[in-house]
C-alpha cells in the first residue's frame, strides 16, 4: 500500500502570498489531520477532516484553511504569508479516529517565507 | 488543556545500552498513546500505539507501557544501535465528542547512539 504523500516537498515564498499545499492519504483512510512544526513551537494541530467535513480546528489565524475532498485528498491554504508561518507542515491520514487507529504521517512540505 | 512532556530533552549512549525515553500527560481522558521516531528533516515514523485500555506494548527491541492514573508512558529501546539515533516524539489522541480528535504531541528526545 502506498504511504501519505505530500506535494510540493518544498515551497519558497514571499510575505503577503497565499500557497496551497496537497496531501493525498493512504487508500481507504477517510481522516486526515494537518499539522505545524517548528523548532519554537513543535507539532501543533492545525485541523482534521473526515468524509469532507472539518471535525476540529486548532487555534491557528483564519488564515489558515483547509478542505477535503471525495476522495479523501485534502488540501490546506495559507493566505496573506507572514515570516513565522515558515515550517515543515504534515499531514496525517488514518482509517478513522478510532482508539485503535495508527495515525501515519506523510514526509512533509519545508515551506519557507522569504 | 492537554499537555504533554517528555523527559530528557537530549541523551547520547554509547552502542548496546538499553535505555528509557520518559512522557508525561496531564489529563488521563486519552483514547491513546502514540511514540513516533522522526529523522532529520523528515516526517514521523509510528512505533507503537497503546490503546488507553491497555498497559504495554511491544515491537522488537521497542517496548512502551502506559500508566494513565500517573499520566505516564515509558518507551524502553533494548540494545541500542546507531540507526536508533533520530528523535522519539510521544503524543496522545484527545478526542471532543462529535468533533474528531487530534494528537497532542511532546517536544520529543533527541537521541544519539554512539558506535
Amino acid at each position: 500500500k502506498a504511504g501519505v504523500t505530500q506535494t510540493p516537498r518544498y515551497l519558497i515564498k514571499t510575505r503577503g502570498q497565499q500557497v496551497t499545499l496537497s496531501c493525498s492519504p493512504i487508500s481507504g483512510h477517510r481522516s486526515v489531520s494537518w499539522y505545524q512544526q517548528t523548532p519554537g513551537q513543535g507539532l501543533q494541530f492545525l485541523f482534521e477532516y473526515f468524509s469532507e467535513t472539518q471535525r476540529n480546528k486548532g487555534n491557528f489565524p483564519g488564515r489558515f484553511s483547509g478542505r477535503q475532498f471525495s476522495n479523501s485528498r485534502s488540501e490546506m491554504n495559507v493566505s496573506t504569508l507572514e515570516l513565522g508561518d515558515s515550517a515543515l507542515y504534515l499531514c496525517a491520514s488514518s482509517p478513522g479516529l478510532a482508539d485503535t487507529d495508527t495515525q501515519y504521517f506523510g514526509p512533509g512540505t519545508r515551506l519557507t517565507v522569504l | 488543556k492537554q499537555e504533554v512532556t517528555q523527559i530528557p530533552a537530549a541523551l547520547s549512549v554509547p552502542e548496546g545500552e538499553n535505555l528509557v525515553l520518559n512522557c508525561s500527560f496531564t489529563d488521563s481522558a486519552i483514547y491513546n498513546l502514540q511514540w513516533f521516531r522522526q529523522d532529520p528533516g523528515k516526517g514521523l515514523t509510528s512505533l507503537l500505539l497503546i490503546q488507553s485500555s491497555q498497559r504495554e506494548q511491544t515491537s522488537g527491541r521497542l517496548n512502551a507501557s502506559l500508566d494513565k492514573s500517573s499520566g505516564r508512558s515509558t518507551l524502553y529501546i533494548a540494545a541500542s544501535q546507531p540507526g536508533d539515533s533520530a528523535t522519539y516524539l510521544c503524543a496522545v489522541l484527545n478526542m471532543i465528542y462529535n468533533q474528531g480528535g487530534k494528537l497532542i504531541f511532546g517536544q520529543g528526545t533527541e537521541l544519539s547512539v554512539k558506535p
